[in-house]
């Protein structure tokens, strides 16, 4: 069964840094692309940011690019998103989601941790 | 990396039909035969219902479909019971390892 635990959220000031993780379980963890996803209180889905299965590939959205890193240690199952600099906007839950093998979308959700950025 | 267009909301008595509409462009939705949909229950993580357009992965009821033409994609739900109301989301990638989403349709069973 696939897993996704996220982890790190919290509440922080704004200017601040946050890193969240996302322990995986239940698949070959190397062998598939990861996302963050967040969503805004009472509002839509944002995509984030993604990583190939090995690492090499990041890809940002405009919204966050400069500001956060996604990573993984694929020895340890684990994806993270190393945020700086944040700002009000960035309050959300994110989500890891994890891709199939083609470039459709996202297959598994983990539950998602709440980021507040508030002074 | 615009949102896709989706209505606000949409509503349907038990057993009716409902379709759900998500208009982009020819850079995502248009462009590649890769939108998927999710359900989302309030506080819940989202739900894959329909991927790559039109298929529904294990699980999902055959109530749930999908379509496109053009730069717009449909979800089309029927049969309609009290559990499928929720909020609806589309996706498409949107080329160089991007997707974007629509803002999201309120289903409301009435």
């Amino acid at each position: 069964e696939v897993q996704l635990l996220e982890s790190g959220g919290g509440l922080v000031q704004p200017g601040e840094s946050l890193r969240l993780s996302c322990a995986a379980s239940g698949f070959t963890f190397t062998n598939y692309a990861m996302s963050w996803v967040r969503q805004a209180p009472g509002l839509g889905l944002e995509w984030v940011s993604a990583i190939s299965g090995s690492g090499g590939t990041t890809n940002y959205a405009d919204s966050v690019k400069g500001r956060f890193t996604i990573g993984r240690d694929n020895s340890k199952n684990t994806l993270s998103l190393q945020m700086n600099s944040l700002r009000a906007e960035d309050t959300a839950v994110y989500y890891c989601a994890k891709h199939p093998s083609a470039n459709w979308g996202f297959d598994y959700w983990g539950q998602g941790t709440l980021v507040t950025v508030s002074s | 990396q615009s949102a896709l267009t989706q209505p606000a909301s949409v509503s349907g008595s038990p057993g009716q039909s409902i379709t759900i509409s998500c208009t982009g462009t020819s850079s995502d939705v248009g462009g590649y035969n890769l939108v998927s949909w999710y359900q989302q229950h309030p506080d819940k993580a989202p739900k894959l219902m329909i991927y790559e357009g039109t298929k529904r992965p294990s699980g999902v009821s055959n109530r749930f479909s999908g379509s496109k033409s053009g730069n717009t994609a449909s979800l089309t739900i029927s049969g309609l019971q009290a559990d499928d109301e929720a909020n609806y989301y589309c996706c498409s990638y949107a080329g160089s390892s991007t997707w974007v989403f629509g803002g999201g349709t309120k289903l409301t069973v009435l």
